[in-house]
């Protein structure tokens, strides 16, 4: 299969609890991108993580980057209905080559 | 931040007419654009790469004669979908980036129908 692909599809918690998405890939990369799409919308950048960085915060997002086990995650805390959404990690493997995964569809109920 | 506008959002056009989609990096020079499509529920499929001033980069699979890419700018890229048929309905996205290995960010994407 391509590289960065998420974990699990689908998921749905309460507001207020973490939520957690997994990605793999299978060949080394430059960066790992996450991002959100709402239904039909664009997407919204969330965090970049390089090669040689194994973790990274931007308020309730927390992203870590295992290079060893070509996996990352993408930690939401507090999560809010407003969090309800796909998120998509995507790859750069080769200079300005992307792939992107299946994404996780995240529900979170008020 | 960083803003990328594309245009229209949404179009609907007839069998055989051809379509302009254009990217906009609002407040920062991109010297990268890149092209994705998107079927429903599913993921983004790049389509191409573009540098300002150079031919695109057509990923495998995807024709360049049907799909044209012009980067005439640090700022705009437009993407033309020529002679178009209902099986290139789908939604179209651009992303923009300053330079390798940074943030790319996203357009809102436009939802092609022909008819």
């Amino acid at each position: 299969s391509q590289q960065g692909e998420e974990d699990p599809q689908a998921l749905s918690i309460q507001e207020g609890e973490n939520a957690t998405m997994n990605c793999s890939y299978k060949t080394s990369i430059n960066n790992l991108q996450w991002y959100r799409q709402n239904s039909g919308r664009g997407l919204v950048h969330l965090i970049l993580i390089r090669s040689n960085e194994r973790e990274k915060h931007s308020g309730r997002l927390r992203v870590t980057l295992d290079t060893s086990k070509k996996s990352s995650s993408l930690l939401i805390t507090a999560s809010r209905a407003a969090d309800t959404a796909s998120y998509f990690c995507a790859t750069e493997y080769n200079f300005n080559k992307f792939y992107f995964g299946s994404g996780t569809k995240l529900n979170v109920k008020p | 931040g960083a803003v990328v506008s594309q245009h229209p959002s949404w179009v609907i056009c007839k069998s055989g007419t051809s379509v302009k989609i254009e990217c906009r990096s609002l407040d920062f020079q991109a010297t990268t654009m890149f092209w994705y499509r998107q079927f429903p529920k599913q993921s983004l499929m790049l389509m191409a790469t573009s540098n300002e001033g150079s031919k695109a980069t057509y990923e495998q699979g995807v024709e360049k004669d049907k799909f044209l890419i012009n980067h005439a700018s640090l700022t705009l890229s437009t993407l033309t979908v020529t002679s178009a048929h209902p099986e290139d309905s789908s939604f179209y996205i651009c992303s923009a980036r300053r330079q390798e290995n940074t943030e790319a960010f996203f357009g809102q994407g436009t939802r092609l129908t022909v008819v």
